[in-house]
């Protein structure tokens, strides 16, 4: 069975913090994701990486930044947290262009 | 750019059919994916669609029509635990070997006795 682990499950951070979600995935998969998840505006894609040290904007990276040092692990940073980004966030990886295989996703709260 | 659309909400009673449909406008379109996902957890894939045509998976079904820019997900024989969202996506090469997968806000659809 893929896994995929992130982090945190809930997470409560102050406005102006610096805050790391950590994914990782024990498949070997060259392409790992980051969405963010807000009701009415479902699943929206932040970062993408297809290869180590490799990354790509999705449709909404302001306010983010991602690092990708080993295949099996995939960062999401938000270098100064404010409350707009309190969602849930969804990590997952693919081995192609098929199937995503997603994590529990961890729920940000920016107080 | 990429725009996809489902109904935001769907009732249906155990026992019965129901057909979710999906409309998208995609550049450099691919394919089209369906996950299921229960509430408070993450998605899970259900169907991935290149060609036109149905495909069948048990009590869940899949279609495309690549030239109307259309896709449906049958559920068959409906159980109270398929009481979920469903979330449509489409998927585009935008060149030089990278591609984006853009999802649509889900259907919500409660089963009912």
């Amino acid at each position: 069975d893929v896994k995929v682990t992130q982090s945190s499950r809930y997470l409560v951070k102050r406005t102006g913090e610096k805050v790391f979600l950590e994914c990782v995935q024990d498949m070997d998969h060259e392409n790992m994701f980051w969405y963010r998840q807000d009701p009415g505006l479902g699943l929206r894609l932040i970062y993408f990486s297809y290869d180590v040290k490799m990354k790509e904007k999705g449709d909404i990276p302001e306010g983010y930044s991602v690092s990708r040092e080993k295949k099996e692990r995939f960062s999401l940073i938000l270098e100064s947290a404010s409350t707009n980004q309190t969602s849930m966030y969804l990590c997952a990886s693919s081995p192609s262009m098929r199937e995503q295989y997603f994590g529990p996703g961890t729920r940000l709260t920016v107080t | 750019g990429q725009n996809i659309d489902q109904p935001t909400e769907m009732t249906a009673t155990e026992g019965a059919i129901v057909q979710i449909n999906c409309t998208y406008q995609t550049s450099g379109f691919n394919g089209l994916f369906w996950y299921q996902q229960h509430a408070g957890e993450a998605p899970t894939f259900l169907s991935y669609n290149v060609l036109d045509g149905l495909e069948e998976k048990g009590r869940f079904s899949s279609f495309l029509s690549r030239s109307k820019g259309y896709s449906y997900l049958l559920l068959k024989e409906l159980q109270m635990k398929d009481s979920a969202s469903y979330l449509c996506a489409a998927v585009a090469y935008s060149g030089a070997g990278s591609y984006q997968l853009t999802f649509g806000k889900g259907t919500k659809l409660s089963v009912i006795p």
